[in-house]
């Protein structure tokens, strides 16, 4: 009965090799996060859609980009990863920007 | 045990002891507060939250405590076991259109058996 589902839970890749990060959810919420959390740190919103409209963070690198294809997935796309990008990613949603709930996390290694 | 939660500091206690967790918040137009425990290596879990119209809130054996005057917040764990340890966030929600969180740096909490 998992609500706030990331896929996968680890990901390995290159320094500047693209990779796609995915969340998916079965709570038919309307508002869907994505956060970077680095180690001992809060999580950073990158940014959110709200419905079908996209919500930039103004500090959010050109480099981080997502896609919301419909209500149920969103994606993390890091079109050139840097060593400075090895974080946790949290997907979370809400309805509305009331509570939010999260996902398990993918961890972000770059090698 | 109590602590201030905003230069991660960590709370360590004993089994079956209270314990409060402190949070500072920044904005006195913020309408909603929320805390949330984050396990290592997993996603932050939801406790409890709380509404700007209330001063306090109970849960299952966690109380919210919201001092609007000072800006200040407060998560009270009631007997706290070994699961408990974890980092706990708090944040605030801004009213107005722009309705993102605002967190806090987090407090670790260590429950020795």
């Amino acid at each position: 009965d998992a609500m706030v589902i990331q896929n996968p839970r680890y990901q390995v890749t290159q320094f500047g090799k693209p990779v796609t990060l995915s969340c998916s959810q079965t709570l038919n919420h309307n508002v869907m996060y994505w956060y970077q959390q680095k180690s001992s740190q809060a999580p950073k919103l990158l940014f959110h859609y709200y419905d079908k409209d996209f919500n930039n963070e103004a500090d959010t690198p050109d480099n981080f980009q997502s896609r919301r294809p419909n209500t149920s997935f969103c994606f993390l796309d890091i079109r050139s990863p840097g060593l400075g990008d090895a974080a946790m990613y949290l997907c979370a949603t809400s309805r509305d920007h009331d509570k939010q709930y999260f996902g398990p996390g993918t961890r972000l290694t770059v090698t | 045990g109590e602590s201030v939660g905003l230069h991660l500091p960590t709370l360590s206690v004993q089994e079956g002891d209270n314990s409060i967790i402190n949070c500072a918040y920044s904005n006195s137009a913020s309408d909603y507060f929320i805390w949330y425990k984050q396990e290592s290596g997993k996603g932050p879990q939801f406790i409890i939250d709380i509404r700007s119209n209330m001063d306090k809130r109970q849960g299952q054996r966690v109380t919210v405590l919201l001092n609007k005057t000072v800006k200040h917040l407060s998560l009270q764990i009631a007997a706290t076991q070994p699961g408990d340890s974890a980092v706990y966030f708090c944040a605030e929600r801004m009213a107005g259109n722009n309705r993102k969180l605002i967190w806090g740096l987090g407090t670790s909490l260590a429950v020795n058996p």
